[in-house]
């Protein structure tokens, strides 16, 4: 089956703007991460979603930052009023019960 | 706090030879570890795994070894290929809670 999907591939946006990034994890996949790695840096963890749990927040930079997953399925990661320091790359990935995760290509985020 | 470290940002390594990768952790509950490999542009892809109750899991060319008194784990490739040129992330968890990654060894095979 498909793979974890992200879109956009790539976002161009002006310091200031709402960006929203859209992950698509693989099918039945019952945990869902998004992490950030900015320029020559390691993956940073921002949130993680486990089935109807709440989620774990504390990767989340700042209160710009937030995320939904709807239906157990598809997530959102939503930054406002971005800054120059949120250009990275937003991966997501997905995981059934146990370790494995399965990562998209990414969103490459430039805030000019 | 760092939970899991690779120390060396990078590493070069002639072809053919043994490339040893390391990782320390300073979390005692960790019980499972995962090394991912990652390319330009592309998601990592899991490649190897060991649990705690282990001290050695092997997968081809690839061998992970962990220490657990010294908290420590490694990723050796044997022989060392043009391919494995690529971003290596180690990574450990605590039962099914998430996992930590460390900041990645960028791993250069020389011709």
């Amino acid at each position: 089956g498909a793979g974890v999907s992200q879109s956009p591939s790539n976002k161009v946006t002006e310091k200031g703007k709402d960006v929203e990034l859209r992950c698509d994890p693989i099918s039945g996949h019952t945990a869902l991460y998004w992490y950030r790695q900015s320029l020559g840096q390691g993956l940073e963890f921002l949130i993680y979603f486990q089935g109807n749990s709440a989620p774990d927040k504390s990767g989340l930079p700042s209160d710009r930052f937030s995320a939904e997953r709807t239906g157990g399925s598809v997530s959102t990661l939503t930054i406002q009023r971005t800054q120059q320091e949120d250009s990275a790359v937003y991966l997501c990935a997905s995981t059934s019960w146990g370790h494995i995760q399965y990562f998209g290509a990414g969103t490459r985020l430039s805030v000019l | 706090d760092q939970q899991v470290k690779q120390n060396s940002p990078s590493l070069s390594v002639q072809e053919g030879r043994i490339s040893i990768l390391n990782c320390d952790y300073t979390n005692s509950m960790f019980d499972y570890f995962l090394w991912y490999k990652k390319y330009p542009a592309e998601g990592p892809t899991f490649l190897i795994s060991i649990s705690s109750i282990k001290d050695k899991n092997e997968d081809g060319r690839f061998t992970v070894f962990l220490n657990k008194s010294a908290k420590h784990l490694s990723l050796h490739i044997v022989p060392s290929q043009p391919g494995d040129s690529a971003v290596y992330f180690c990574a450990a968890s605590v039962r099914d809670d998430k996992i930590i990654f460390g900041k990645g060894t960028r791993l250069h095979i020389l011709p």
